[in-house]
């Protein structure tokens, strides 16, 4: 069967600090991988998607970054951490051509 | 572009009690309609889907969603709800193609009491 891990599950970093969230998918091979940000009564924000190894495609211009150095890792960057990138972070994976995603169990992010 | 709109942020409702959580979408083409369901500092788990076929998909826990294209609707209902239901329920949608790119409403809070 098929899972997905994310981590770490909660994460305090100072303003300035970089960022770096690695979810790894297994069990599976060519996934489509998906980060999403979910801030409170905002519902979930698609941030980047990646159908291959280095193919990333960046839905929300913002502080962050992603990459993908293998088939099946997924990791969510930031140089420089600002308050507003405060929030839940959810990484996905969805098999090519079929619809659902399924998710990791997240990482809580506070940037102080 | 695709849109999902949950009317109801906070939906309480007392044990045993039936819920109906709404869920609205626009899309200029097809879609495809999901309801995810998230516990507590937890992902997102899928709760039932419509892709095709018969608009009324049921899960295994009770829940069941009808898919209405004139009304462009995919409710969310339970006939008989559980403390355990409590959770934050999220619809989203989605285009046919080779990702799935969900476009996510705001969520809807079920808060059942006892």
């Amino acid at each position: 069967s098929q899972t997905i891990h994310q981590w770490p599950a909660t994460l305090v970093q100072p303003v300035g600090s970089p960022l770096s969230l690695e979810c790894t998918v297994e069990g599976t091979s060519n996934p489509n991988l998906y980060w999403y940000r979910q801030a409170a009564g905002r519902g979930l924000q698609l941030l980047f998607y990646s159908i291959g190894i280095g193919q990333i495609s960046s839905e929300v211009p913002q502080n962050l970054s992603a990459s993908r150095p293998q088939d099946r890792q997924f990791i969510l960057s930031s140089k420089k951490l600002l308050l507003s990138d405060s929030g839940f972070y959810l990484c996905a994976w969805s098999r090519t051509g079929i619809t659902e995603a399924f998710f990791g169990q997240g990482t809580r992010l506070t940037v102080v | 572009a695709q849109s999902v709109t949950q009317l109801d942020s906070q939906v309480p409702v007392f044990e045993e009690a039936p819920v109906e959580l709404r869920c609205n979408y626009s899309s200029s083409v097809s879609v495809y309609l999901f309801w995810y369901v998230q516990y507590p500092n937890q992902g997102l788990q899928l709760l039932l889907k419509y892709l095709s076929g018969s608009t009324l998909v049921k899960s295994i826990n009770g829940f069941e969603a009808e898919f209405n294209k004139s009304q462009t609707s995919f409710h969310l209902r339970k006939p008989s709800v559980h403390i355990s239901d409590t959770a934050e329920y999220f619809c989203a949608v989605s285009v046919p193609s080779g990702y799935s790119t969900l476009t996510f409403g705001k969520g809807t809070m079920l808060l059942v009491s006892p």
